[in-house]
């Protein structure tokens, strides 16, 4: 079975450099999420979307933007890069229409995306 | 708010023993409750769910987990533990009645060490 994409698996950057990380969601999955780890940490909400539009916000920078496009994949713009933004990030993406209440629905999670900023 | 508290930071168990991780939660309405499981350097997986059906959940390779609203608990069990289980196991939160996209609120995770 198709399962979430993310790319790149792995990323290297500088301080004040910026990143895009990408994600495709399972197909027909129209609701994304994006998740925050740092090292030994439990993930940390960032942000979501449901059909196209930001449906939730968490600890997420102002450095940081986010948007799902209309194939519903999304990326993650993380500028001005600093030391702390190194973590793994994890977009999810779940079924929002099926006609449960959105917290019912089980949030299929990417393998990640590991960021190390030098 | 909602919020989980995974009460054990460590874990460990000899194969073939049975395993308990206990999680409470805390949320302003009725809850839905998740098991993750991550392996060393991979992604999350969902061991289970609660939803407000049974209160009994069976998830996979065994697991399984009992809702206790009285006592606001959500503890993972299974029978006998196997090498294959050792991982980090987080409990989740999701507040049910939040809106759209309900975000999914994490415990701090419960490292299982299983030992010959």
């Amino acid at each position: 079975a198709a399962g979430v994409i993310q790319s790149p698996r792995h990323l290297i950057k500088e301080k004040r450099e910026t990143a895009t990380l990408k994600c495709y969601p399972i197909p027909r999955h129209d609701t994304v999420y994006w998740y925050q780890q740092g090292p030994g940490q439990d993930p940390q909400f960032l942000i979501s979307f449901y059909e196209k539009m930001q449906s939730d916000k968490g600890s997420i920078p102002d450095r940081f933007s986010a948007q799902q496009f209309s194939d519903y994949h999304s990326e993650l713009n993380m500028s001005s890069l600093e030391l702390g933004d190194s973590a793994l990030y994890f977009c999810a993406s779940s079924p929002g229409t099926s006609g449960l209440p959105f917290s019912y629905n089980e949030q299929f999670f990417g393998p990640g995306t590991r960021l190390t900023v030098l | 708010a909602q919020s989980v508290t995974q009460l054990d930071s460590h874990v460990s168990v000899s194969e073939g023993t049975p395993v308990l991780l206990r999680c409470n939660y805390s949320s302003s309405y009725s809850p839905s409750l998740f098991w993750y499981v991550q392996h060393p350097n991979k992604g999350l997986q969902l061991l289970l769910k609660y939803t407000s059906a049974a209160t009994l959940v069976k998830g996979i390779n065994g697991f399984e987990a009992e809702f206790k609203k009285s006592e606001t608990s959500f503890h993972l069990t299974k029978p006998s533990a196997h090498m294959s289980d050792a991982a980090e196991y987080f409990c989740v939160v999701s507040d049910r009645f939040s809106g759209t996209a309900s975000k999914l609120t994490f415990g701090t995770g419960t490292r299982l060490q299983v030992t010959l």
